[in-house]
């Protein structure tokens, strides 16, 4: 059954660091997501993308964050500057169609130290 | 953003026992999904629904978008231990591309 990855699946960093997460979305699915559960927390929307363009993005997602598809599988997510606050399970999660359901990855933990 | 009311936030059930909860939003959803998940894990969807007044049920689950389309229930016959986790509704509006996560329901069964 077509999933989505993500890797890497627990990521630790030092804060005011770079951070890229990956995510290979399910090969014929044209949106794509960005969420993000803090630990205990629900979880929340980062950004949407589709047509190689962001379509929606939350509070959270501020200029600290970016996301790009670079290639016809690949979709990432960039934070520039690492928080502390920034520490998190990242999701990444796609669907086919407008009204369709999202399916989701298995996360990537990112840790700011 | 919009807010996704989920009741009950925790419960502790005997294996057996069926399971009933629900998910109160402040505005008109077109989409509602149920999702669960376990720790370290990402969500797993359960049940879509995409028409009010819709039932749908997967296996031993059932879910139903609210007639007002501003609700959806999720029932569990029968509860098994592996049914333990965390269980989220999420929601979609038409004006957007977005699904809007509950606050999670906490299942423990209990063997």
């Amino acid at each position: 059954e077509p999933e989505v990855t993500q890797t890497p699946s627990h990521q630790v960093t030092q804060m005011g660091q770079e951070v890229i997460l990956r995510c290979v979305p399910i090969s014929n699915h044209l949106y794509f997501y960005w969420y993000r559960q803090i630990l205990g927390q629900k979880v929340e929307f980062l950004v949407s993308f589709y047509n190689n363009e962001i379509s929606e993005k939350s509070e959270i997602f501020d200029d600290q964050f970016s996301v790009e598809r670079p290639d016809g599988s690949n979709f990432t997510l960039k934070i520039r500057s690492t928080k502390l606050e920034d520490s998190a399970m990242y999701f990444c999660a796609s669907k086919w169609v407008p009204g369709g359901v999202q399916y989701f990855g298995a996360g990537t933990r990112l840790s700011v130290l | 953003g919009q807010q996704l009311n989920q009741s009950p936030q925790s419960m502790f059930i005997q294996e057996g026992e069926d399971v009933s909860m629900n998910c109160t939003s402040s505005s008109i959803f077109n989409t509602w999904l149920w999702y669960k998940q376990d720790p370290g894990e990402g969500p797993v969807l359960l049940i879509a629904l995409y028409k009010a007044g819709e039932l749908t049920s997967n296996g031993r689950l059932t879910a139903q978008f609210g007639i007002t389309r501003k609700d959806s229930f999720l029932n569990i016959s029968a509860s098994i231990p592996s049914d333990v986790g965390i269980y989220f509704c999420a929601g979609q509006s038409n004006t957007g591309n977005q699904f809007y996560f509950g606050t999670g329901t906490s299942l423990t069964v209990i063997p």
